[in-house]
């Protein structure tokens, strides 16, 4: 399976600012989603990141909150803007491999908003 | 919308019992149908998955049954161990064939030794 490094792993932030989050991959990958997960709960899919255009959000995720970037086949970014507590959460990059459906998660960035 | 029930919420079992976990979902286009295990503070980590042109898959102590015409799939754990706890999350395909997973609401497994 692919290498995915995220970064940062944690970060507590205020209200009102904005984080952005890394995913890098170490192979070429078809596709890049990101997934937040709250406190004790399961996993809700945010958006497909798209390579070279923009991402496909989920009902209940706009593109003003949570701007994604996908500049090639093994980068992307997710930024969570004007954070507020209700956005502290475990957000994870998520890949699945070119040649099989297997989808693989990164590390995960686990956000607290003060 | 595509959902996908899971049961139990929580589980108990004494090491070396079986343990069984399971799923349904809604969307009959459903196609694939993975499960994660998910130790605390961990990212979630694929064990075992299943299509639908397959009604069963093992590997070593995790099996997975499919039922497409119920629409459920379950999880088993045959000679559990303590290191078996964790959170187990279903999922299921949905959206064709998008790479899009829709999750269960997870099962916490606990092995008394």
């Amino acid at each position: 399976s692919a290498v995915i490094s995220q970064k940062p792993s944690r970060d507590i932030c205020q209200r009102g600012t904005s984080l952005t989050i890394q995913c890098q991959v170490d192979s070429q990958v078809t596709m890049m989603f990101w997934y937040r997960q709250q406190p004790g709960q399961s996993l809700t899919l945010i958006a497909t990141a798209n390579q070279g255009s923009e991402a496909t959000y989920e009902s209940g995720f706009v593109i003003d909150k949570f701007p994604i970037s996908r500049p090639n086949l093994t980068f992307s970014t997710l930024t969570v803007s004007n954070m507020s507590p209700e956005d502290s959460s475990i957000y994870l990059c998520s890949v699945r491999g070119q040649l099989n459906e297997k989808l693989f998660f990164g590390s995960g960035t686990q956000l607290s908003v003060l | 919308g595509e959902n996908v029930e899971q049961h139990p919420s929580t589980l108990s079992v004494q090491e070396g019992d079986s343990a069984v976990i399971k799923c349904t979902y809604s969307d009959s286009a459903s196609n694939y149908f993975p499960w994660y295990k998910q130790e605390l503070g961990k990212r979630p980590q694929l064990i075992i998955d299943i299509r639908s042109n397959v009604g069963e898959k093992k590997d070593q102590r995790i099996a997975v049954t499919l039922n497409k015409t119920a629409k459920h799939f379950s999880l088993h754990i045959t000679e559990t161990q303590p290191e078996d706890s964790a959170v187990y999350f279903c999922a299921a395909s949905y959206s064709g064939n998008t790479g899009k997973l829709i999750f269960g609401q997870g099962t916490t497994l606990q092995v008394k030794p």
